[in-house]
């Protein structure tokens, strides 16, 4: 079973397109994140969600809206999309959010906008 | 600010040896620290995680120090071998508090057979 999934994987799009992304945990955590990895390969957080409470909203433009439906979903739409979106997407999850807790990532959806 | 280093030039060794990376931070006293793993076209994987009153911490052939002097975690992989060969990241707690983790850019380990 997989623990953290993401929907799709690849995903190729034109400037200006709007897409989602989908993420569901099967792990029964509470808290649910957003990470994007560059090309050089740094991994960056942009939205925690704990209960479906926005609690991480790190400085990412507003084209980029989180939505968490129940604890077990997070989803991530992207409007109005640019060359610079492209990146890796990662969707993890945790227990909760004390410190130290492990993350469990998903496989990544890869972005390219043409 | 807060900044984490890990060495970016990869690290080539003979299967069998033990391999060592690094992880140095500034501007920062972290209460622990984590490895993680990531292969190529995969999300990381947790490893280990060390606080900061643990000087060492062991699990099968993976072993990481943690010197709060030295603002430095290694992570040491003995007896390497080939499936070993991935991405090893550090990651800590933010200094701005809020929950977050800061990831290191990661090293990446080749292992040769």
């Amino acid at each position: 079973d997989t623990a953290v999934s993401q929907t799709p994987k690849y995903l190729v799009t034109q400037m200006g397109n709007d897409k989602s992304i989908k993420c569901e945990q099967n792990l029964g955590h509470d808290t649910m994140y957003w990470y994007k990895q560059d090309s050089k390969k740094f991994l960056k957080i942009m939205f925690s969600y704990n209960n479906k409470e926005l609690i991480i909203n790190e400085t990412v433009p507003n084209r980029f809206s989180p939505k968490s439906p129940d604890k077990a979903h997070l989803n991530l739409h992207i409007n109005s999309l640019e060359l610079g979106d492209s990146a890796v997407y990662f969707c993890a999850s945790s227990q909760d959010l004390q410190g130290g807790e492990t993350q469990y990532f998903g496989p990544g959806t890869r972005l390219l906008v043409l | 600010s807060q900044k984490i280093e890990q060495n970016s030039e990869a690290l080539n060794i003979q299967e069998g040896k033990t391999a060592t990376l690094t992880c140095n931070y500034t501007n920062y006293s972290p209460a622990y620290l984590q490895w993680y793993r990531q292969d190529p076209g995969r999300g990381p994987v947790f490893l280990l995680l060390i606080r900061e009153n643990e000087k060492e911490k062991r699990k099968e052939r993976l072993k990481v120090t943690f010197d709060t002097t030295l603002k430095q975690s290694l992570f040491h992989i003995t007896a390497s071998q080939p499936a070993d060969s991935a991405t090893y990241l550090c990651a800590l707690p933010s200094n701005t508090g809020g929950f977050k983790t800061i990831f290191g850019a990661g090293t990446r380990l080749f292992v040769k057979a």
